[in-house]
């Protein structure tokens, strides 16, 4: 039960796009299509922003978007705007019922 | 309103006990696995419990394996988190999260501390 690697973080001007990285292993990030992704600003609770891969709750913006590829699954925001300044963490169903999150991305727009 | 609300955290020595309570309103509890999620402030997401909607799979982080025991009651909507042997590390804010599909956490409460010192 390894967390999963991210970037500690990234930045980009208003209206540009980023994507964090998330990089698992075979029991987790590239055994299941269960990988969500949640957006935590400063003193909050965590949102979910992605589930299943690529599946937008209702409510977030289709400017985030995210896929999967082997072991390593990705978030794109672009468009980037001020409020999407904030803590990303991946998670994935690891099997026999356990999840993993990953490390945490600090999101910088600049 | 979609609403968890968790309580019972604390400041306890380290080797004692706590107990986690999560109270759910506003969505049918017995339809969702739930499951408890912390965060030492600062720091990342860890995921440490969860059982299904009618407790027939749990499952624990290897942390935590052996000393916490996840358990809910559906009549009264609750979610329980029995801490044993508690150690340092396992100071944070501990999360009562809900599931959607099973497989992804869509409404969190607010969470509680757990503060372990002598």
């Amino acid at each position: 039960q390894s967390a999963l690697t991210q970037p500690r973080s990234v930045s980009g001007s208003p209206g540009q796009s980023v994507t964090i990285s998330c990089t698992g292993t075979s029991s987790d990030v590239g055994g299941y299509n269960y990988i969500s992704w949640y957006q935590q600003h400063p003193g909050k609770g965590p949102k979910v922003m992605i589930y299943d891969v690529s599946k937008r709750p209702s409510g977030v913006p289709d400017r985030f978007s995210g896929s999967k590829s082997g072991n390593t699954a990705s978030l794109t925001i672009s468009g980037l705007q001020a409020e999407d300044e904030a803590d990303y963490y991946c998670c994935s169903y690891a099997g026999s019922s356990t999840f993993v999150f990953g490390t945490g991305t600090k999101v910088t727009v600049l | 309103e979609v609403q968890l609300v968790e309580s019972g955290g604390g400041l306890v020595q380290p080797g004692r006990s706590l107990r986690l309570s999560c109270a759910a309103s506003g969505f049918s509890f017995d339809d969702h696995a739930m499951h408890w999620v912390r965060q030492v402030p600062g720091k990342g997401l860890e995921w440490v419990s969860g059982l299904t909607w009618n407790s027939l799979s749990i499952a624990y982080a290897d942390s935590v394996k052996g000393r916490f025991t996840i358990s809910r009651d559906n009549a009264k909507n609750s979610l329980y988190l029995q801490m044993n042997s508690l150690r340092t590390e396992d100071m944070a804010l501990y999360y009562c999260v809900k599931t959607t599909g099973d497989r992804s956490f869509d409404i969190w409460g607010q969470g509680t501390m757990v503060t372990v010192s002598s």
